[in-house]
């Protein structure tokens, strides 16, 4: 089955603690890329990556890396998490042609 | 930078009435532009998309979109609403120049019986 999937769903962590949200999809396509979702305020993009050892900076980077040494695989690290930094966290792929992107079941992250 | 807007947050019709959800983009050069449709506690389902060519675009679930350039909109419609549309709505951007995109800040769709 043709899917994105995202570890931790669920994560509740300190100030200062490094994370990382794993990404990975099975669909070989190009194109990853990490959303955080707040009410109000719709899904911004924080990283993307158009192919292996590939990223950009999207709308919101501050705070967060990704690192892209396989097509599979896009993890999100959290280096010194803050509270501001809690919120529902989407990851996503695409080939880069379509553009249409199928994304992860989320992962709620709390920074207390 | 590409930017979307949807002007509610809010949209109430009756089961069985037409729908329409809003949307306005901007970008620099030639967009691509999407819906997609997240139900509660999930992710987002793409509906539709414009890349080219016809400006009505058909997609999933009997959903259909009207691309205008002079107005840059791109509104989600469907004929006939039913009780299972309701869900939160998200349009986005995607300049053909960049790679990057943009989602609007979602509109929910409520469909009462």
């Amino acid at each position: 089955e043709a899917q994105v999937t995202q570890n931790p769903r669920y994560l509740i962590t300190v100030t200062g603690k490094k994370l990382t949200v794993t990404c990975s999809q099975n669909m070989n396509h190009e194109y990853m890329s990490w959303y955080r979702q707040d009410p109000g305020l719709g899904l911004r993009q924080i990283y993307y990556s158009m192919n292996v050892e590939v990223t950009d900076k999207g709308d919101v980077p501050e705070g967060y890396k990704v690192s892209r040494k396989e097509k599979r695989n896009f993890p999100l690290i959290l280096e010194s998490p803050s509270p501001n930094q809690t919120s529902l966290y989407f990851c996503a792929s695409s080939l880069v042609t379509s553009g249409e992107q199928y994304f992860g079941p989320g992962t709620r992250l709390t920074v207390t | 930078a590409q930017s979307v807007a949807q002007p509610e947050d809010q949209v109430n019709v009756a089961e069985g009435n037409p729908l329409t959800v809003k949307c306005t983009y901007s970008v620099s050069g030639n967009p691509y532009l999407f819906w997609y449709v997240q139900y509660p506690n999930r992710g987002l389902q793409f509906l539709l998309k414009y890349i080219t060519g016809d400006n009505l675009v058909k997609g999933s679930y009997g959903f259909e979109a009207e691309f205008n350039k002079s107005q840059t909109s791109f509104h989600l419609k469907k004929p006939s609403a039913l009780v299972s549309d309701s869900a939160l709505y998200f349009c986005a951007v995607r300049d053909k120049g960049n790679n990057d995109m943009r989602f609007g800040a979602g509109t929910r769709l409520t469909v009462k019986p």
